[in-house]
């Protein structure tokens, strides 16, 4: 499979808790994006790596959130001291160097209780 | 303003019929405009893509009409089928973001058989 993947695929877990979410890019794209979705909502844009560097943040990203691309290949996103209102999809999206073209993995369903 | 407002919210078409989803956007610095197919528990995947130099695309049943004067653009589903049944979501962006898209608030689609 080449496409994006994310894992895990389903998260559950209590609030106050930390999660840390995948994502593995097609190889050879150098943008990597992370989008939130909430139950019956467009994805909003959470962040935008080029490379390793992370270039752009949404004000969606709360200092509870941070991601990190530490080699330019995979990225991770990871929120501290969960809350209730996290809960969503997670979704990676990645595209080729001046490429309009996303194309985005499963997704991460991240479920606070 | 980043907001692209899509109509309708669900949509009932009868196997063979044609489904029209609408959307509108406000910034001007809008230059590619992309369709994405999501069914549940999935990531959304790219239907069909426009930019505002051509007025219309067409790939198979799918086509995009775009008007730039009015700043609006719709995806016409021709001989619609029980299989594409799922939630559709218009989405736009520009060099300048780092190419985030923005993504309308989306359509469910049901095609009766």
């Amino acid at each position: 499979d080449t496409g994006v993947s994310q894992n895990p695929r389903h998260k559950i877990t209590k609030r106050g808790q930390n999660v840390t979410f995948r994502c593995d890019p097609i190889s050879e794209h150098n943008r990597l994006y992370w989008y939130r979705q909430t139950l019956g909502q467009g994805p909003e844009f959470l962040t935008y790596f080029q490379n390793e560097a992370q270039l752009e943040k949404s004000r969606l990203l709360s200092d509870r959130f941070s991601a990190e691309r530490p080699k330019g290949s995979f990225s991770t996103l990871e929120i501290q001291r969960t809350e209730q209102g996290d809960s969503a999809m997670y979704l990676c999206a990645s595209s080729l160097p001046g490429v309009e073209t996303q194309y985005f993995g499963p997704g991460t369903r991240l479920l606070v209780l | 303003q980043q907001q692209v407002k899509q109509s309708p919210q669900s949509l009932i078409v009868q196997k063979g019929g044609i489904s029209i989803i609408n959307c509108a956007y406000e910034n001007t610095a809008f230059d590619y405009f992309p369709w994405y197919q999501q069914f549940p528990g999935k990531g959304p995947a790219l239907l069909i893509a426009i930019r505002p130099d051509v007025s219309e695309k067409k790939e198979g049943r799918f086509t995009i009409s775009f008007n730039k004067s009015a700043k609006q653009f719709s995806l016409h589903i021709m001989d619609s089928q029980p299989g594409d049944s799922a939630t559709y979501f218009c989405a736009a962006s520009y060099k300048g973001s780092a190419r985030q898209l923005t993504f309308g608030s989306g359509t469910q689609l049901t095609v009766l058989p």
